[in-house]
């Protein structure tokens, strides 16, 4: 079985500030990770995800984690935050083996203000 | 290509009455997944399914829910006697039968029981 913790339910920052968002896992297996994002009202959007190689991944709309075995953590971040950023982010893990069902954290609810 | 399409967007119940979720995959998308959002929680896995076949329901509530991925037509999440604990967004997400980790989601289905 596998958990993920976010570890901040609210970040708000201001509007051109940098953001890290983290997130924790714990798995008896190896996994695949992901950040999506939701808009108010509306579903999820994958932002990225790692399955492998390059720990540095890269995805949309700015946004970039870094896979950290030994911590067994996948944070992500933003050097630069617009107004537009505003929405819940969630991680969630899958187990490589099945691949199927996602377990989800809490969400972690950014703010940019002006 | 169109997204993943659910229906209806909002669903209002009044205490034991029927709940009936569509979801429609993407093009080409073999695999659905359902998955609920409490108020202030995170998605929570509930069933995974091929077409005719239930793959992985050991997240659904042992009673009053079902679900079905038929030939034909749209996956359908099915809730009898509705509950007002049963209010939450219920997420549909599909995937490509060789990539069961990507997948995408539908925009929800928004259940009120009142």
């Amino acid at each position: 079985a596998q958990s993920v913790t976010q570890l901040d339910s609210q970040v708000p920052v201001f509007e051109e500030a940098p953001v890290e968002l983290r997130c924790n896992y714990s798995s008896s297996v190896s996994v695949y990770l992901f950040w999506y994002v939701q808009y108010p009202n509306q579903g999820l959007q994958l932002l990225l995800k790692y399955l492998s190689g390059s720990t540095l991944v890269k995805g949309i709309n700015g946004f970039e984690a870094e896979f950290n075995k030994s911590q067994t953590s996948f944070h992500l971040r933003k050097p630069s935050v617009h107004i537009s950023d505003t929405a819940e982010y969630f991680c969630a893990v899958s187990e490589r083996t099945s691949g199927s069902r996602l377990t989800f954290g809490e969400g972690t609810q950014l703010t940019v203000n002006p | 290509n169109a997204g993943v399409m659910q229906n209806p967007r909002h669903l209002v119940r009044r205490r034991g009455q029927e709940a009936r979720l569509r979801c429609s995959p993407m093009k080409g998308h073999s695999h659905v997944y359902w998955y609920r959002q409490l108020p202030e929680e995170g998605l929570k896995f509930m069933v995974y399914l091929q077409k005719e076949n239930i793959i992985d329901e050991s997240g659904m509530p042992k009673e009053r829910f079902s679900a079905e991925f038929p030939k034909e037509g749209p996956s359908i999440l099915r809730i009898q006697q509705v509950v007002r604990g049963d209010s939450a967004a219920y997420f549909c997400a599909s995937s490509p039968p060789d990539k069961p980790y990507e997948q995408y989601f539908g925009p929800g289905t928004r259940l009120t029981v009142t």
